[in-house]
């Protein structure tokens, strides 16, 4: 099992403001990170796949920037919107085929 | 709409009973992963498929048993059903390594 964690574990954030939240990882045998959206009854789906030392990846106002020498990948929400409210989860791969979800950060957007 | 089913869509059964859930995975996708979200909980993988043989295994309960048939579509057997069994189970596909595509759930609710 792969050591993740993402915080915070949650936040609020005001209608138009902006947020970041942070996944960390082991930095050996990296292979890829995922980034899941996964909204209140529903389904998760796929928001990036990153698999480059400082890739950066974006899709309409939410980013994401990968450090994997550290082991980490931020995530930003821009003008954060009430539509954006979600839990947002990593899942870092390793080259050995082992995967591992974190337990998401929970943002709520507040109008 | 991911293109990964799932049925049946909610299924509600006593304790102590066995039930099975059906998973057909996107088109051309050759990974099947279960997992469980009981309630307030993240997701928690059980195991994946990989072209119909145990690719790797998660907190699967040894009353619970999968397999991923030729057709490569997969089943989730639940067997001795306790009332702490009662959650969402999803089903996700991929083309092997990536992004996961995830169904819309089963709900098992076990009295």
């Amino acid at each position: 099992i792969l050591n993740v964690e993402q915080s915070p574990q949650s936040l609020h954030v005001q209608e138009g403001d902006s947020t970041n939240f942070t996944c960390s990882f082991p930095s050996s045998n990296f292979y890829a990170l995922h980034w899941y959206r996964w909204e209140t009854a529903k389904s998760p789906e796929a928001l990036f796949v990153m698999t480059l030392n400082g890739d950066e990846k974006k899709k309409g106002r939410i980013s994401a920037t990968l450090n994997t020498k550290e082991g980490y990948s931020y995530l930003y929400i821009k003008g954060s919107q009430p539509e954006d409210s979600a839990t947002y989860l990593c899942a870092p791969w390793d080259s050995w085929g082992k995967f591992q979800f974190g337990a998401g950060t929970q943002v709520v957007v507040t109008p | 709409d991911s293109g990964v089913t799932q049925t049946p869509k909610h299924l509600i059964t006593a304790t102590g009973q066995r039930v099975t859930l059906r998973c057909s995975p996107r088109s051309g996708d050759l990974s099947v992963y279960w997992y469980q979200q009981s309630l307030d909980q993240g997701l928690q993988f059980l195991i994946q498929y990989y072209n119909g043989e145990e690719r790797a295994k998660g907190n699967i309960l040894e009353r619970f048993s999968a397999q991923q048939f030729p057709d490569l579509h997969s089943e989730l057997n639940l067997s001795s059903l306790e009332l702490g069994d009662s959650a969402l189970y999803f089903c996700a596909s991929s083309v092997d390594v990536g992004t996961q595509y995830f169904g819309p759930g089963t709900r098992l609710t076990v009295l």
